[in-house]
Formats: structure tokens, C-alpha cells, sequence
């Protein structure tokens, strides 16, 4: 399917735990971002990357990890989930400096 | 120090009239700023953008207007429908990189 993919929809896990977030694009744009949602805060960036092997942080890095080995994947890592890191995940992408970001249909973590 | 400001959390119009919506920004180097709409349990969408070049954009029954020395802009939704109920995030760029700062949103709820 053409677009933007994100697994898993939904996940629980454990503090302490590791986990992962997937983002696959099938659109080969060369800018990904990951997000978080919360109440109260709106969408806030986490890390964002420009390129396959070039990523930087964005306004909450902290806990978090990125990889971008492809173009076309982009994935999120908590190494040591905490209760603070429960929320919506979203992952987009980008042709452009003027293009909008497309956005992917989220993940919801939830850390026990 | 939150750079993207919507400071109404939320607005119920009736079906029919119009919906105004309301973004205020900090950082003068901001030149492009886009709105985003978000339906429950899926991903922002991209709506509407304008350039500061510009203090106008249409595009159907969504008009943006920027006024640059008041920081702010704001989103028009003539007629308003049931189906524009949605949170609302006004997003801002500074044209030096591909990242966008949001606002918190706005819900909408457009009343039959």
C-alpha cells in the first residue's frame, strides 16, 4: 500500500522495557519526523532525519533512539520505557522544504 | 517557552455559519505556516498553508488569513459542517529546515 505505515497501531508494555515503533513510507521521501501527543501539548517533535544515516533531535529527545539505515524506514526506540513516555506516536514524512509533512495513522503506547 | 500559540482549547458553531479559528506565533523568523486537521484514532492531515508573502489563501470553504505584525492567523470555515469536527493544530516553519512547531489544537465541533 502506498503511503505512510506505522506499527504497532497499539502497544502495552512494561517500565524498563525496550520497545520499538515502526514507520515505513512508500514514497521515498527523504524527510522523517517522529512525534508525541499529549493532552495539553499538542504534537511535539522527538527526532527528525533528512536523510538515510542523518538524524537530529527535536524539541523531547530524551529516551528516545532513531535509526534511519533506509529511506523508506524510520524507526522510534524507548531503550527503558517509562510511565512518562505513555502517548500517541505519529511518524510523517516529507518531499520538501515547503511541502507538507504527511502523517502516519499513529501508535498508542502505553507503559504500565 | 511555547512558540505556536491556539489559545482556545476548543469551539462548538452550529451547522451552517461560520467557524473561526485562531493561531498566535512568538518567533519572527516564521514564514510559512500551514494548519493540520485531526480526527480521532488517525493522523493529522495537512488542510491549508500560506506564505508570508501572502496575508490570504483560499481553498474552497477554507480561507487562512496571516496578519504578520499582529503574529497571528487565523483559519475560516465557511459553512461549517458536521464533518469539519475535528482538533485543529496551526503549524508554523522558519524555512531554515524541515521542521514544524505546533500549536497545541483546537476542537471544533460544528452542531447540526
Amino acid at each position: 500500500d502506498a503511503g505512510i505505515t506505522q506499527s504497532p497501531r497499539y502497544k502495552i508494555t512494561e517500565t524498563g522495557r525496550q520497545v520499538t515503533l515502526m514507520c515505513h513510507q512508500t514514497w521515498s521521501h527523504s524527510y522523517m519526523f517522529w512525534y508525541r501527543q499529549d493532552l495539553g501539548h499538542g504534537l511535539r517533535l522527538i527526532y527528525y532525519s533528512a536523510a538515510a544515516d542523518i538524524t537530529d533531535k527535536g524539541e523531547v529527545p530524551d529516551g528516545y533512539v532513531v535509526s534511519r539505515s533506509k529511506t523508506e524506514n524510520f524507526p522510534l526506540t524507548l531503550e527503558s520505557a517509562t510511565r512518562s513516555q505513555t502517548s500517541v506516536y505519529f511518524c510523517a514524512s516529507t518531499h520538501g522544504l515547503r511541502g507538507e509533512q504527511f502523517f502516519g495513522p499513529g501508535t498508542r503506547l502505553t507503559v504500565l | 517557552d511555547q512558540q505556536v500559540k491556539q489559545n482556545s482549547p476548543s469551539l462548538s458553531v452550529q451547522e451552517g455559519r461560520i467557524s473561526i479559528l485562531n493561531c498566535d506565533y512568538t518567533n519572527s523568523m516564521f514564514d510559512y505556516f500551514l494548519w493540520y486537521k485531526k480526527y480521532p484514532a488517525e493522523g493529522p492531515t495537512f488542510l491549508i498553508s500560506i506564505s508570508s508573502i501572502k496575508d490570504k489563501n483560499e481553498d474552497g470553504r477554507f480561507t487562512v488569513f496571516l496578519n504578520k505584525s499582529a503574529k497571528h492567523l487565523s483559519l475560516h470555515i465557511v459553512p461549517s459542517q458536521p464533518g469539519d469536527s475535528a482538533v485543529y493544530f496551526c503549524a508554523a516553519s522558519d524555512g531554515s529546515n524541515y521542521k514544524l512547531t505546533f500549536g497545541k489544537g483546537t476542537l471544533l465541533t460544528v452542531n447540526p
